[in-house]
């Protein structure tokens, strides 16, 4: 079963608000990851976790606080975000030395963001 | 550093056209390339990948990718395309010792009947 999934597909927060994205995968996959895709642009890397460590953060802002509670979940708590934060956040996942050993990373279906 | 390029933003074919989208990449080391497909509305969807095993890659969906170091290209060919085609197509390297991966610009594919 290649799939991972998230939820909710679409949100809508206020600026003020605090909300989560959720993500699991039961593929005994153990690196896991955030990206965030704004509309007609390619998806841009923001977090990877690998056995349940935080490994890479692209210098994401604050605001977006990643979280991994077991190596099937991914969480992304949100808190303070702006409208230019509105995006497609995509979870992904792949075997612990992902592509770079040419493994294939796998994506979910992606929570629709929109910060009002 | 490791960088792919995908020429042609938008590439309009007519149903049962070939399909021919363009991907360059720049790498010092052998790359491992992929190409990616995103559909409206959804996530993206692994066609197919190069990892140095054979520079002829079959995908889903009968798409195929040629790996020519010659020429630095992994360009994504289909013979006919059908209409259920029409999508973005990522061209994608691996990066890093963690593997994450860089995206191309992307190629939105139209299919006219």
């Amino acid at each position: 079963d290649t799939e991972v999934t998230q939820t909710p597909k679409h949100l809508v927060m206020g600026m003020t608000n605090k909300k989560s994205l959720k993500c699991e995968q039961h593929m005994g996959h153990r690196a896991m990851y955030w990206y965030k895709q704004k509309a007609k642009k390619p998806p841009e890397l923001m977090f990877v976790y690998s056995y349940e460590k935080l490994s890479i953060n692209e210098s994401v802002p604050s605001r977006f606080s990643p979280e991994c509670p077991n190596s099937s979940l991914l969480n992304l708590h949100l808190h303070a975000l702006q409208p230019e934060d509105s995006a497609l956040y995509l979870c992904a996942s792949s075997q612990d030395s992902g592509a770079g050993s040419g493994n294939t990373i796998y994506f979910g279906e992606g929570s629709w963001l929109t910060v009002v | 550093a490791q960088s792919v390029t995908q020429l042609g933003s938008h590439v309009s074919v007519s149903e049962g056209a070939l399909v021919l989208l363009r991907c360059n990449y720049s790498s010092s080391v052998p790359p491992y390339l992929f190409w990616y497909v995103q559909y409206p509305n959804q996530g993206l969807q692994l066609l197919l990948k190069y990892t140095s095993a054979a520079t002829l890659v079959k995908g889903i969906n009968g798409f195929e990718a040629e790996f020519k170091k010659s020429e630095t290209s992994f360009h994504l060919t289909k013979p006919s395309a059908h209409m259920s085609d029409a999508a973005e197509y990522f061209c994608a390297v691996a990066k890093g010792s963690q593997g994450n991966l860089i995206f191309g610009k992307g190629t939105k594919l139209s299919v006219k009947p």
